[in-house]
């Protein structure tokens, strides 16, 4: 069984649409997150829930919109595509009392023409 | 501010080496470390979390050591094998938001039989 499944696993897509990445994971972890890879392989965070709060909002557009339906499930909507959105977004997630090791699906790799 | 850098960007190493990884962090008040490896076009897979108050860790061939007052950690390889190559990447989490991974810039590690 995955923990921490994403979908869709590639996204191809025109500039200025709007599109959702899907994030679930059946660990029972309390926290969620969403990170970004950039084409130099740097990953960074953009944003942490935790049991459907929004903890972290690093400085990412408000073009990008995280919802959390319920504690296993964190989907990233983007706005108004651009360009430089091109990446591979990955979900991760984590429980405190297991000193917030992270667990990371397996991304999505998102292409902006 | 914290920063994590790891050394060296890149390994190309015979099989059977054993090797060392190098992972620096500019804040010392971390709460733990965790380092992952990716394989190309996958999401990461974590290999050892080592807390504040460890020294080191060992799983299997690995070995992660961590000297906080100096702001190093290495993990250690022992007798590598091709299916070791993949990108190792160390993440550190401050004491102050236990939440949040910072991530090293990684090495590439390449394993030739």
């Amino acid at each position: 069984d995955t923990a921490v499944s994403q979908t869709p696993k590639y996204l191809v897509t025109q500039m200025g649409n709007d599109k959702s990445i899907k994030c679930e994971q059946n660990l029972g972890h309390d926290t969620m997150y969403w990170y970004k890879q950039d084409s130099k392989k740097f990953l960074k965070i953009m944003f942490s829930y935790n049991n459907k709060e929004l903890i972290i909002n690093e400085t990412v557009p408000n073009r990008f919109s995280p919802k959390s339906p319920d504690k296993a499930h964190l989907n990233l909507h983007i706005n108004s595509l651009e360009l430089g959105d091109s990446a591979v977004y990955f979900c991760a997630s984590s429980q405190e009392d297991t000193y917030n090791e992270q667990f990371f699906g397996p991304g999505t790799r998102l292409t902006v023409l | 501010k914290q920063e994590v850098t790891q050394i060296p960007a890149a390994l190309s190493v015979p099989e059977g080496e054993n090797l060392v990884l190098n992972c620096s962090f500019t804040d010392s008040a971390i709460y733990n470390l965790q380092w992952f490896r990716q394989d190309p076009g996958k999401g990461l897979t974590s290999l050892l979390l080592i807390q504040s108050s460890q020294r080191e860790q060992t799983s299997g061939r690995l070995n992660a050591s961590l000297d906080k007052s100096s702001g190093r950690s290495t993990l250690y390889i022992a007798a590598s094998q091709p299916g070791d190559s993949a990108t190792y990447l160390c993440a550190v989490r401050n004491t102050y938001n236990t939440d949040k991974l910072i991530f090293g810039t990684g090495t590439r590690l390449q394993v030739f039989p």
